[in-house]
């Protein structure tokens, strides 16, 4: 149990496009999401929080307009890479939590994301 | 902000050794937690240690945690070639799950045949 899917597992798009990336929970109700990203050979940073319902909770120096999180549903959370440039290709990895794991997240498999 | 660090940053050992891991860590925290991960894939999760134990074990892996030093090491035995990866230790902030793991460095680990 407590599996989390990402799509797509990775993208390659122009600079100034944008692009959604899907976290799912696929056998339980995430009351909270994370999204982080890695850049190569580097560590994970957070960047924001979203919890079902209401509106995400960006970390510091992470620009909300640009980095777009809908969590809709208790399934489903979106990041919206919008106006993509270079500098924003990275590994993105979402994890899940629900209710009864207080201190346990749930990892994505991530999506590699490229912008030309 | 990046609170844990861990030592080495890079580690080559040879199949059947023990590897040891190191992290740091500056704020109070609920529990630490391993993660391993395969070049370019998500992460696994391999054990979670929670701020009032001492000492976990899983399989071949071994978990310590000195709260008073703020440090933790994470212990593989008994290594193999598909030990292969980074580990990282991330830390859950006092007062709950309501916020974001905070990750470490890491250290990439190499298992020679």
């Amino acid at each position: 149990g407590a599996v989390v899917s990402q799509h797509p597992s990775w993208v390659i798009c122009k600079s100034g496009t944008s692009v959604k990336i899907e976290c799912r929970s696929l056998d339980f109700q995430a009351t909270t999401m994370f999204w982080y990203r890695q850049f190569p050979k580097q560590s994970l940073m957070l960047m924001a929080t979203s919890n079902e319902g209401s509106k995400a909770t960006y970390e510091q120096g992470v620009e909300k307009d640009k980095f777009l999180i809908n969590h809709a549903s208790l399934t489903l959370s979106t990041l919206t890479v919008t106006s993509a440039h270079p500098e924003d290709s990275s590994f993105y990895i979402c994890s899940a939590r629900y209710l009864y794991t207080y201190n346990e997240q749930f990892f994505g498999p991530g999506t590699r994301l490229t912008v030309l | 902000s990046q609170q844990g660090e861990e030592d080495p940053q890079a580690l080559s050992i040879q199949e059947g050794e023990n590897a040891t891991m190191n992290c740091s860590y500056k704020t109070s925290i609920n529990n630490l937690q391993w993660y391993r991960q395969n070049s370019g894939r998500g992460l696994v999760h391999l054990i979670l240690i929670r701020s009032n134990e001492r000492e976990k074990h899983s399989g071949r892996l071994r978990v310590t945690l000195d709260t008073s030093k703020k440090s933790s090491s994470l212990l593989i035995t008994a290594s193999r070639a598909a030990d292969t990866a980074s580990y990282f230790c991330a830390t859950g902030p006092w007062g709950g799950g309501a916020d974001g793991l905070t990750f470490g460095k890491g250290t990439h680990l190499i298992i020679q045949p």
